[in-house]
C-alpha cells in the first residue's frame, strides 16, 4: 500500500480566511513533503519534515505555515493568502531507505478569491 | 544541485506507435532516477525507478526506461502506446536521503486515435 491521503480535494478561500490542508500517510514513512504545483509546471518543493522536524523551508512565506503532529500527519496551515497562491498543493511521503522513493497524494485544488 | 532537462514539452504520437521521453541529469554523482506520470487533476504517480543493478527497469503501464550513465540520461520508452497515456510525464532525480527531488519540466504525451 502507497497511499497518502489529502483533504480536502479543492478548497476556495478568500484572502482574509484561515483554512488548513490536511495530509495522511499509513506507511511508516519518516519524510513528509508539501509541494506546490502552477498549471504546467513541475511540483515545487516547499518544506520537508524529516522525523517530524522540519529539514528544509525552501524560503516560503509566512502566510503558509506547516505542521507535523504526528510521524503519519502533516498539515499547512494558510492565512492571507494571496490569489497568485491559487495552485494544486500536492503532499508526498517517503521511507527511511534512504533513496528517497517520493510517494504523492491526489493534492488539494486551491483558489483564492 | 542537480539539473533535469527534459527537452521535448509535448511528443504527439500515434495509438499503437511506440514513443521515447527523454531525460537527462546533470551530475554523474550517484543519483536514483524516476519518472512520475500526472493525470488531469490528479497527484503523481510513479511510473518507474532505478536504483541500481540493471540498467533497464521495467514500470507499470508497459513503460521501460534504460539508465545510461555515461551519458547521464534515463529515457522512457513504451513500443505500443494508448489513449489512456495521454498524461504529463515528469522525470526526478534524487540524491538520496530525505533530500530534494529534481524534477524535470515535463513532457506532455499527446496520444491521437
Amino acid at each position: 500500500d502507497t497511499e497518502v491521503t489529502q483533504t480536502p480535494k479543492h478548497l476556495v478561500m478568500g484572502m482574509t480566511n484561515k483554512k488548513s490542508l490536511k495530509c495522511e500517510q499509513h506507511m511508516g514513512h519518516r519524510a513528509m513533503y508539501w509541494y506546490k504545483q502552477k498549471a504546467k509546471k513541475p511540483p515545487e518543493l516547499m518544506f520537508v519534515y524529516s522525523y517530524e522536524k522540519l529539514s528544509i523551508n525552501e524560503s516560503v512565506p509566512s502566510r503558509f505555515s506547516p505542521e507535523c503532529p504526528n510521524s503519519s500527519l502533516l498539515n499547512l496551515h494558510l492565512h492571507a493568502l494571496q490569489p497568485e497562491d491559487s495552485a494544486l498543493y500536492l503532499c508526498a511521503s517517503s521511507p527511511r531507505d534512504g533513496k528517497n522513493i517520493q510517494y504523492f497524494g491526489a493534492g488539494t485544488r486551491l483558489s483564492v478569491l | 544541485a542537480q539539473s533535469v532537462t527534459q527537452l521535448d514539452s509535448q511528443v504527439p504520437v500515434f495509438e499503437e506507435a511506440p514513443v521515447e521521453l527523454r531525460c537527462n541529469y546533470s551530475s554523474s554523482v550517484s543519483v536514483y532516477l524516476f519518472w512520475y506520470v500526472q493525470y488531469p487533476n490528479q497527484g503523481l504517480q510513479l511510473l518507474l525507478k532505478y536504483l541500481s543493478g540493471s540498467t533497464l527497469v521495467k514500470g507499470i503501464n508497459g513503460f521501460e526506461a534504460e539508465f545510461n550513465k555515461s551519458q547521464t540520461s534515463f529515457h522512457l520508452r513504451k513500443p505500443s502506446v494508448h489513449i489512456s497515456d495521454t498524461a504529463e510525464y515528469f522525470c526526478a532525480v534524487s540524491e538520496g536521503n530525505f533530500n530534494k527531488f529534481y524534477f524535470g519540466s515535463g513532457t506532455k504525451l499527446n496520444v491521437k486515435p
